[in-house]
């Protein structure tokens, strides 16, 4: 067990709605970062955020959103959902040293399906 | 941004056999090198790391070797167990908090 919680672990919905993914860090950690894995393909990062900012973008898409909140959990909100945003989704979060690299650890992801 | 290749995309073996996985990346500023095992139906999990300040490390039948200078690194498991048998992911840092960039993977079969 990671410490990195996600859920749902199982979300089924239809094109066009909006759904949300939850994720709790492990206990300390400031840093949450949201990556999307598609059907046989790497992780691809979406976004970062590090103590409720903000922290770096990647291909993540409009209609794609995220917050973390004072608690630090986080959420990914994904609206006018298509076929092709089926997906594993996961959370990793770190700590953030001034002086050293820290490792990230993964949840169990939430794996979406579109139908 | 960073760029990392992984090779190869699936390798078999036989039970007892050594497997080597490599990887290069393209931002010489990367700094961490992290080793991810994927489970079917799990998260990634932290297998192993390197830091550029070394150049191997060895924690019981895995190993990551790092070359600086080629940017790349390799992941090798010796004496290979059918529980070894996932996808591994290679991955590159290039500032503490950054984001870990990804290869593509490599689904690992082990043989009995």
């Amino acid at each position: 067990d990671s410490g990195v919680t996600q859920t749902p672990k199982h979300l089924i919905t239809a094109t066009g709605q909006r759904v949300t993914l939850r994720c709790s860090p492990r206990s300390g950690d400031l840093s949450v970062y949201w990556y999307q894995q598609s059907l046989d393909q790497g992780l691809q990062f979406l976004i970062q955020y590090y103590n409720g900012e903000e922290r770096a973008k990647g291909n993540i898409l409009e209609r794609f959103s995220a917050q973390q909140f004072p608690d630090l959990h986080s959420e990914l909100n994904l609206s006018s959902l298509e076929l092709g945003d089926s997906a594993l989704y996961f959370c990793a979060s770190s700590v953030v040293a001034r002086t050293g690299d820290t490792e990230a650890f993964f949840g169990q992801g939430t794996r979406l399906t579109v139908v | 941004g960073e760029n990392v290749e992984q090779h190869p995309s699936t390798l078999s073996v036989q039970e007892g056999d050594s497997a080597v996985i490599k990887c290069t990346y393209s931002d010489s500023a990367s700094n961490y090198f992290p080793w991810y095992k994927q489970e079917l139906g799990k998260g990634p999990q932290l297998i192993i790391d390197i830091r550029s300040n070394v150049g191997e490390k060895k924690d019981q039948r895995i190993a990551v070797t790092l070359n600086k200078t080629a940017k790349h690194f390799s992941l090798h498991i010796t004496e290979t167990q059918p529980e070894d048998s996932a996808v591994y992911f290679c991955a590159a840092r290039r500032t503490s908090g950054s984001r870990l960039t990804f290869g593509e993977g490599t689904q690992l079969t082990v043989n009995p």
